[in-house]
C-alpha cells in the first residue's frame, strides 16, 4: 500500500530537549517536505527536499534541521524545541514539486512544555 | 512569493444545498490548483485538481472552476452531504522555467454541512 509514515503520532516533551519524528513513503518519490498546521494560520511548508542530500528552506524553517541521506526518509529534527513549537506536523511526498499531487502522512501532534 | 487566500473562513450550508469556496491568488505565474479535504483528526487529501490550460474541471459533486484573468479559483459541492463537513484547503504552484513551483497553501475553510 501506497504510504507516508510518520513516527511518533503523538509526543509530549520539554523545553531544550532534542526530538526527531520520522518521515518515511514507499512510492519512490522524488520530493518530500515537512509542514505544520495551526489554527487560523493553514499549512505552512517548513522544510523541503527535492531528492537525495537536497534540502532546502520552506516558509518557516527557524528551529528546525532535516536531512535527506536516502530517497525514502526525511527527518525533521527539533535541536532544542520550545514552546512555539507546539503544532500539529506533517510530511509529505510527491513525484516532483509543484504541480503533482502531494500524498500526505498521518501527522505528528507535538506538545511542547 | 505567492500569496493564497481563502473566504470565508467558514461556511454552513443546509444538507442537499451547494457549497462554493472561493480562493484567490497573487502570482500570475501559478499554473497549477490542487484543493484539499481534511476531516477532524485526519491528514489533508487531494479531492481534485486543476491546469491552467483549462477553465472547469468535474468529478461526480465536485468542480473546480478557473479564472486566469482573475486570478481566482473555486471549489463547487453540489447534492452537500453531512460527510462533506471538513476544513477544504486550496493551494497554487508553478512549473515554469526559473518560476519557485513550491506549493503554497491558503489558510484554510471550515464547511459543516447540517443535516
Amino acid at each position: 500500500e501506497a504510504q507516508v509514515t510518520q513516527n511518533p503520532r503523538y509526543l509530549i516533551t520539554v523545553t531544550g530537549k532534542k526530538l526527531t519524528v520520522t518521515c518515511s513513503q514507499n512510492m519512490n518519490h522524488e520530493y518530500m517536505s515537512w509542514y505544520r498546521q495551526d489554527p487560523g494560520l493553514g499549512l505552512r511548508q517548513i522544510y523541503y527536499s527535492m531528492n537525495v542530500e537536497v534540502t532546502d528552506k520552506g516558509d518557516v524553517p527557524e528551529g528546525y534541521k532535516v536531512s535527506r541521506k536516502e530517497k525514502r526518509n526525511f527527518p525533521l529534527i527539533l535541536e532544542s524545541p520550545s514552546p512555539n513549537q507546539t503544532s500539529l506536523y506533517f510530511c509529505a511526498s510527491s513525484l516532483g514539486q509543484g504541480r503533482q499531487p502531494q500524498h500526505f502522512g498521518d501527522g505528528t501532534r507535538l506538545s511542547i512544555l | 512569493g505567492e500569496n493564497v487566500e481563502q473566504h470565508p473562513s467558514t461556511l454552513s450550508v443546509q444538507e442537499g444545498d451547494s457549497a462554493v469556496i472561493k480562493c484567490t491568488y497573487s502570482d500570475s505565474a501559478s499554473n497549477y490548483f490542487p484543493w484539499y479535504k481534511q476531516e477532524l483528526g485526519k491528514r489533508p487529501q487531494l479531492i481534485i485538481d486543476i491546469r491552467s490550460n483549462v477553465g472547469e474541471k468535474k468529478d461526480q459533486r465536485i468542480a473546480v472552476t478557473l479564472n486566469k484573468t482573475a486570478k481566482h479559483f473555486s471549489l463547487h459541492i453540489t447534492e452537500t452531504q453531512p460527510e462533506d463537513s471538513a476544513v477544504y484547503f486550496c493551494a497554487a504552484s508553478s512549473n515554469l522555467p526559473g518560476a519557485n513551483s513550491k506549493l503554497t497553501f491558503g489558510k484554510g475553510i471550515t464547511l459543516s454541512v447540517r443535516p
